[in-house]
């Protein structure tokens, strides 16, 4: 089955600066690599996805970009605010069930 | 569109009892997900089921642990003889069916148990 890996674990950065977070996926017949954030205490949210026939998705600070060759995609994030501060989860689909990576914790510190 | 429900939000234990965790997917949604996540750990896969159907249960501990979604009403997630290692928070997800929607995850707010 798929098996997703996300780096890094945690991620601190200063307000402002960018932030880059990377996932590896395992099995080339995934199609589709959502991102998701992750609030303290609160509910993973879809912030951004791609499907494997776009190799970039942006969406004013945010953009993900896919490697299928590779087989990694990652997030960036630009101009970093302490709002963005929160656990950040990749995942990849192939069939209808993602799986997601283990999670990276971005602090945006002022 | 009331979104994912989930209830209980907060379901406290001891071990051995029972645990019944309810999901209603949002409006339209034929699909429902559950995931674990264990304290300052990730979303673990669980099961996949559509309305009287079990589709993927791979993520499911073999023993005291059911799920279900039936024609009418919630699906539900059971956890028999609970043991402390089950506590974590527990989340449903829905999707739509087909379409440009097909996959995209919609979670509701979770379900925290803990095994006393």
């Amino acid at each position: 089955g798929e098996n997703v890996e996300q780096h890094p674990s945690t991620l601190s950065v200063q307000e402002g600066d960018s932030a880059v977070i990377k996932c590896t996926y395992s099995d080339s017949a995934s199609n589709y690599f959502p991102w998701y954030k992750q609030e303290l205490g609160k509910r993973p949210q879809l912030i951004i996805d791609i499907r494997s026939n776009v190799g970039e998705k942006k969406d004013q600070r945010i953009a993900v970009t896919l490697n299928k060759t590779a087989k990694h995609f990652s997030l960036h994030i630009t101009e970093t605010q302490p709002e963005d501060s929160a656990v950040y989860f990749c995942a990849a689909s192939s069939t209808d069930k993602l799986i997601f990576g283990t999670g990276t914790r971005l602090q945006v510190f002022p | 569109n009331a979104g994912v429900m989930q209830n209980p939000r907060h379901l406290v234990r001891r071990r051995g009892q029972e645990a019944r965790l309810r999901c209603s997917p949002m409006k339209g949604h034929s699909h429902v997900y559950w995931y674990r996540q264990l304290p300052e750990e990730g979303l673990k896969f669980m099961v996949y089921l559509q309305k009287e159907n079990i589709i993927d249960e791979s993520g499911m501990p073999k023993e005291r642990f059911s799920a279900e979604f039936p024609k009418e009403g919630p699906s539900i997630l059971r956890i028999q003889q609970v043991v402390r290692g089950d506590s974590a928070a527990y989340f449903c997800a829905s999707s739509p069916t087909t379409g440009s929607g097909a996959n995209v995850l919609t979670f509701g707010a979770g379900s925290r148990l803990t095994v006393l």
